[in-house]
């Protein structure tokens, strides 16, 4: 099983400010990974897929890349709805699929 | 735009079988991969297993002794089965669409329904 480990479990930061969301890997799969926003009472809104592909309706201030086991999300400057969870999901193995544990950004 | 709900019993006695029910619209179920995904309360995502159209299966080995998915394809649903329950199946249990096979993301979620699990 592929174990995602999400750093830091949550990041406080200020509107305008650049967030930077790792996900690492416990082994090494390609660019089989999507990052989701996840709000209260909400479904999973899919942001990233490929590693680095936006998903229709993704602003461009959200962006993704991968070195080697480590995955980044990076958001360029932040607004007041970015503020949410955001998890990384690898689909590299299907047995099983696995997410990460999730990353908390909330408002400093 | 495809839509999924999930629906099914927010109380299951623990020991017994949780059934939920995920409804397909806007869109056709056939040619397409189908999930189901909880979270446990303050826990991470964990994948539950997918049905292919054609019927076949593919289900995570932590649970794969107590999972049964199964799909309806005239009334554009599918389905979950989990056995012998315990506190620890309590969760937020959504199902979801593939983009395409069944090692691929997912564009499209249910709002997910809790089943709390009780002694």
């Amino acid at each position: 099983e592929i174990v995602l480990t999400q750093s830091p479990g949550t990041l406080s930061l200020s509107p305008g400010e650049r967030a930077t969301l790792s996900c690492r890997a416990s082994q090494s799969f390609g660019s089989y990974l999507a990052w989701y926003q996840q709000k209260p009472g909400q479904a999973p809104r899919l942001l990233i897929y490929g590693a680095s592909n936006r998903a229709t309706g993704t602003p461009d201030r959200f962006s993704g890349s991968v070195s080697g086991a480590v995955f980044t999300l990076t958001i360029s400057r932040l607004e007041p709805e970015d503020f949410a969870v955001y998890c990384c999901q690898q689909y590299g193995s299907s047995s099983p699929i696995t997410f990460g544990q999730g990353t908390r950004l909330e408002i400093k | 735009q495809v839509q999924l709900q999930e629906s099914g019993p927010g109380l299951v006695k623990a020991s017994e079988t949780l059934s939920l029910t995920c409804t397909v619209s806007g869109g056709s179920i056939s040619g397409y991969y189908w999930s189901w995904i909880r979270q446990p309360p303050g826990k991470g995502l964990e994948w539950i297993g997918y049905i292919h159209f054609s019927g076949s299966t593919n289900y995570n080995p932590s649970l794969k002794s107590r999972v049964t998915i199964s799909l309806d394809t005239s009334k554009s649903q599918f389905s979950l089965k989990l056995s012998s329950v315990t506190a620890a199946d309590t969760a937020m249990y959504s199902c979801a669409r593939h983009y395409g096979s069944g090692t691929s993301w997912f564009p499209h979620w249910g709002q997910g329904t809790l089943v709390t699990v009780s002694s």
